[in-house]
């Protein structure tokens, strides 16, 4: 099994439509973050979260909010989704110390029509 | 800001040609660098590290070598395989001013493509 379990995998939903995007991991990692990958600009940081009561913006959240339901469980949600918004999106883990790699789900491709 | 800037691809190479992906970076203090790679439909896997100037990172014959006179973090390999077709993404670890909290500022990718 995958440490890092994004669902869904893949998503095509409507302009306006309101998407959830769920993470969950079996690393018993503290720090939890999305991402969102478009061609050209790399990844972009939305949110993240060092523990189920820490939550931050990172540097695009605008259009977007997060859950930390368990220390296991990151979702993300698209309230009113829109056109430009169409792109991959990754969860990644990390433990809570300085200089630590993070591990990545496999991402969900989301199009928004 | 920090920032990661990485040669433009795709990188076209021949089965056990040699191998380099620039990239060089722009930060204050001193982050840690990381090489991350990720095959097709597949998240971002950490390829190696290193955490201070003159470090040399390595793993699955690639490596980098963390050089802070030029501010460069440059993948190599001696001889590459089909099977690391791919897309290669640098980082560097990036703490901003008072929040505590060490995040990665990544490269835009570099698509590397080895044919038999």
């Amino acid at each position: 099994d995958a440490d890092v379990t994004q669902t869904p995998r893949n998503r095509i939903t409507k302009t306006g439509k309101r998407i959830m995007l769920e993470c969950s991991q079996t690393k018993g990692h503290d720090r939890m973050y999305w991402y969102r990958q478009d061609p050209g600009l790399g990844l972009r940081l939305i949110y993240y979260s060092f523990d189920v009561k820490d939550i931050n913006k990172g540097e695009i959240s605008d259009g977007y909010s997060v859950s930390r339901q368990a220390q296991a469980k990151f979702s993300l949600s698209l309230e009113s989704a829109i056109p430009n918004q169409t792109a991959l999106y990754f969860c990644a883990t990390s433990r809570g110390r300085d200089n630590q790699p993070q591990h990545f789900g496999d991402g969900t491709r989301l199009s928004i029509l | 800001g920090n920032s990661v800037t990485q040669m433009e691809g795709p990188v076209t190479l021949s089965e056990e040609a040699f191998l380099t992906i620039n990239c060089t970076y722009t930060a204050t203090g001193y982050p840690s660098l990381f090489w991350y790679v990720q095959y097709p439909g597949e998240g971002l896997q950490l390829l190696l590290k290193a955490t201070k100037a003159d470090d040399k990172g390595s793993n699955k014959g690639f490596e980098a070598t963390y050089r802070k006179e030029t501010t460069s973090f440059h993948l190599e390999k001696g001889s590459v395989q089909v099977s690391d077709s791919a897309v290669y993404f640098c980082a560097l670890s990036d703490t901003p001013q008072n929040t505590g909290f060490q995040k990665l500022v990544f490269g835009t990718g570099t698509r590397l493509l080895v044919s038999p």
